[in-house]
């Protein structure tokens, strides 16, 4: 199986502020890498796929990049509903994945 | 719209099965795949198996194997998941979602998803 690991597991950070989050692959998984956002009580939402397209409504403030084994998310200037976790989760070959998760508080 | 509207909570006993439906709406139903995908308390994303709605052809994670059984109706788009001999350590919210952009060979995302079933074991 792919193992997914996902840096930080949680973050703190203030609105305006740029964050980046890592996942990392145990093995090359093309680019075939998705980001998902879950907010408290809710089903997660796609906001990035396969590792650099941005999914229709998500605002362009999520960006998406990497290749291989190693990928990161991007915020560029996060909000206050940007409170959430988020996963990272590789489709590249079956059992299909996830990240652990991380948290970002504001 | 598109959705997909899951059946209501579950408590059950240790030892027994436990069935939760999804129903989807808005697209062709069997042109996209089904995943199931659930979440224990505190917990991150496990996915438990899919499902063609096409042809009825299923994929499941040796985890699961034996366990699990993913089926849908075409007649009604929806889609099931049923899961046998229920252990403490099923207690979780289950999850369907939709395979977008899948391959022969890849996965492709998940989207939509479908608000979460909470399942119960507990004697």
């Amino acid at each position: 199986d792919i193992q997914m690991t996902q840096s930080p597991s949680s973050l703190s950070a203030s609105v305006g502020d740029r964050v980046t989050i890592t996942c990392r692959a145990s093995q090359s998984i093309s680019n075939y890498l998705n980001w998902y956002q879950q907010k408290p009580g809710k089903a997660p939402k796609v906001l990035i796929y396969p590792a650099s397209s941005l999914q229709s409504g998500v605002p362009s403030r999520f960006s998406g990049s990497g290749s291989g084994t190693d990928f990161t998310l991007t915020i560029s200037s996060l909000q206050p509903e940007d409170f959430a976790t988020y996963y990272c989760q590789q489709s590249y070959s079956t059992p299909w994945t996830f990240g652990q998760g991380t948290k970002v508080e504001i | 719209q598109l959705q997909l509207v899951q059946s209501g909570t579950e408590v059950k006993k240790p030892g027994a099965s436990v069935k939760v439906s999804c129903k989807a709406s808005g697209y062709a139903f069997t042109s996209y795949g089904i995943s199931w995908v659930r979440q224990a308390p505190g917990q991150g994303l496990e996915w438990m198996g899919w499902i063609s709605p096409y042809n009825g052809d299923t994929h499941y994670p040796q985890k699961f194997q034996g366990r699990v059984t993913l089926t849908t109706d075409t007649s009604t788009s929806t889609a099931y998941m049923e899961l046998r001999s229920l252990k403490s350590d099923d207690t979780a919210v289950y999850y369907c979602a939709r395979n977008v952009g899948q391959t022969v060979a890849t996965g492709g995302w998940f989207d939509p998803w479908g608000q979460g079933t909470l399942v119960t074991v507990s004697s």
